[in-house]
């Protein structure tokens, strides 16, 4: 059974720091990797998406990466913005249930003015 | 534009009434997805389904049921509601193959009393 974990659960960050978000895996055999965003008391906002046989995706200042072998994801943020607090989920698709996501927990990025 | 709607967007109800929350999407997606987001468990696949006539279970399903009659609807329904259900519901579709990526809709909140 497929298992996704994001550390840290929070982080606290001064505005135009550039962070890390990560993300890890258990099942190397996905389908796709995708990164949301979520406002407190919204829905999920897709950010990224990277296919299997991809390494990055880059979408303004934020840069996934994706590398399967270790299990693990992250996803860069340059040049943090107070706009950018929310919490970031990472869901994975694994490959034979391909259009099913299997989401981690999430971590709660508060970026500080 | 294309969206994703959810009706209603807070529901209160009382043990054992059946409740039927609305998502209805206008992506011409075929696939569907229900899931609920509770504080220490993230989102969990509820039901989902690839196409009209199509429903399959996921990981938390017992107590809900759907059905799929055309390809913009997909009503989830929970029988005789328990206090435990209460939480946050999101429904989400994707199109069948290309990058399967998933689009949410802006979740009901649905208290059980």
């Amino acid at each position: 059974k497929q298992e996704v974990t994001q550390i840290p659960a929070a982080l606290s960050v001064p505005e135009g720091e550039n962070l890390v978000l990560n993300c890890s895996f258990t099942d190397s055999a996905i389908y796709n990797l995708q990164w949301f965003r979520q406002d407190p008391g919204k829905g999920l906002t897709s950010l990224l998406l990277i296919q299997s046989s991809q390494r990055e995706q880059t979408s303004g200042r934020l840069n996934a990466s994706l590398d399967k072998s270790s299990g693990r994801s992250t996803l860069y943020i340059a040049a943090s913005q107070p706009g950018d607090s929310a919490t970031y989920l990472c869901a994975v698709s694994t490959s034979g249930s391909a259009r099913q996501l299997t989401f981690g927990s999430g971590t709660q990025l508060t970026v500080l003015p | 534009d294309a969206e994703i709607t959810q009706s209603p967007r807070h529901k209160i109800t009382e043990t054992g009434r059946q409740v039927t929350l609305a998502c209805h999407q206008t992506w011409n997606h075929n696939n569907m997805f229900w899931y609920r987001q509770d504080l220490g468990h993230g989102l969990r696949l509820i039901h989902y389904s690839y196409g009209v006539h199509d429903t399959n279970k996921g990981e938390v399903s017992d107590g809900y049921s759907v059905s799929r009659s055309n390809t913009e609807d997909l009503p989830l329904t929970l029988e005789s509601a328990a206090s435990s259900q209460t939480s946050v519901y999101f429904c989400a579709s994707s199109e069948s193959g290309g990058s399967n990526e998933q689009f949410f809709g802006p979740g009901t909140r649905l208290t059980v009393l």
